[in-house]
């Protein structure tokens, strides 16, 4: 089954104790991308990847970092978490070949992950 | 600049009635639309594309769409709301062209059905 698998699903943590969480995707796709759902503010994208060899900010990407050393995960990291990083986040992947041929495919999201920091 | 709106943040309709969910685009290029659901505890789900194929798009659970280039719309409608349907919708734009490659989403509109 085509699908994007992230984990954990609900953490609650302290401020300033490291995590990460795991993203995984089974269509071999190129682009994959992180956001964070807030209310009344949608989806904000934190940190995306075009393929292995890039990786771009978001729109609000202080506090994250992320790594995509190949091609199927692509974690996402608060290295010193906060408590307005509390929320809720996806991660998502399409098709993608390269800038000349562009897709048009639609997004594939995983299930999300309910962060709460303390 | 690139953006979406999402007319109404909460539309209540009655089951059984028509559901009319309204998405406006600012774009320089073609883009690709996409509505998808999200409903409680759960990832977004896919409800239909539009990509420069027929305007009309058809979708899962009885709704479609419609791309009115003259009116930067994509309006989400469905003949006949179920209970089921209620849910968070989101417009979303996907802007491919000149280097560029990002999904733009609007804020989303929470429908509810009442019996």
């Amino acid at each position: 089954e085509a699908q994007v698998t992230q984990n954990p699903r609900y953490l609650i943590t302290v401020t300033g104790k490291k995590l990460t969480v795991t993203c995984s995707q089974n269509m071999n796709h190129e682009y994959m991308s992180w956001y964070r759902q807030d209310p009344g503010l949608g989806l904000r994208q934190i940190y995306y990847s075009m393929n292995v060899e890039v990786t771009d900010k978001g729109d609000v990407p202080e506090g994250y970092k992320v790594s995509r050393k190949e091609k199927r995960n692509f974690p996402l990291i608060l290295e010193s978490p906060s408590p307005n990083q509390t929320s809720l986040y996806f991660c998502a992947s399409s098709f993608y070949r390269n800038r000349d041929f562009p897709d048009t495919g639609e997004l594939f999201f995983g299930e999300g992950s309910r962060l709460t920091v303390l | 600049a690139q953006s979406v709106t999402q007319l109404d943040s909460h539309v209540s309709v009655s089951e059984g009635t028509p559901v009319l969910l309204r998405c406006n685009y600012s774009s320089s290029y073609s883009p690709s639309l996409f509505w998808y659901v999200q409903h409680p505890n759960k990832g977004l789900q896919l409800l239909l594309k539009y990509t420069s194929a027929a305007t009309l798009v058809k979708g899962i659970n009885g709704f479609e769409a419609e791309f009115k280039k003259s009116e930067t719309s994509f309006h989400l409608t469905k003949p006949s709301a179920h209970m089921s349907d209620a849910a968070e919708y989101f417009c979303v734009v996907l802007l491919a062209a000149s280097g560029t490659y990002k999904y733009i989403f609007g804020t989303g509109t929470r429908l509810k059905v009442l019996a």
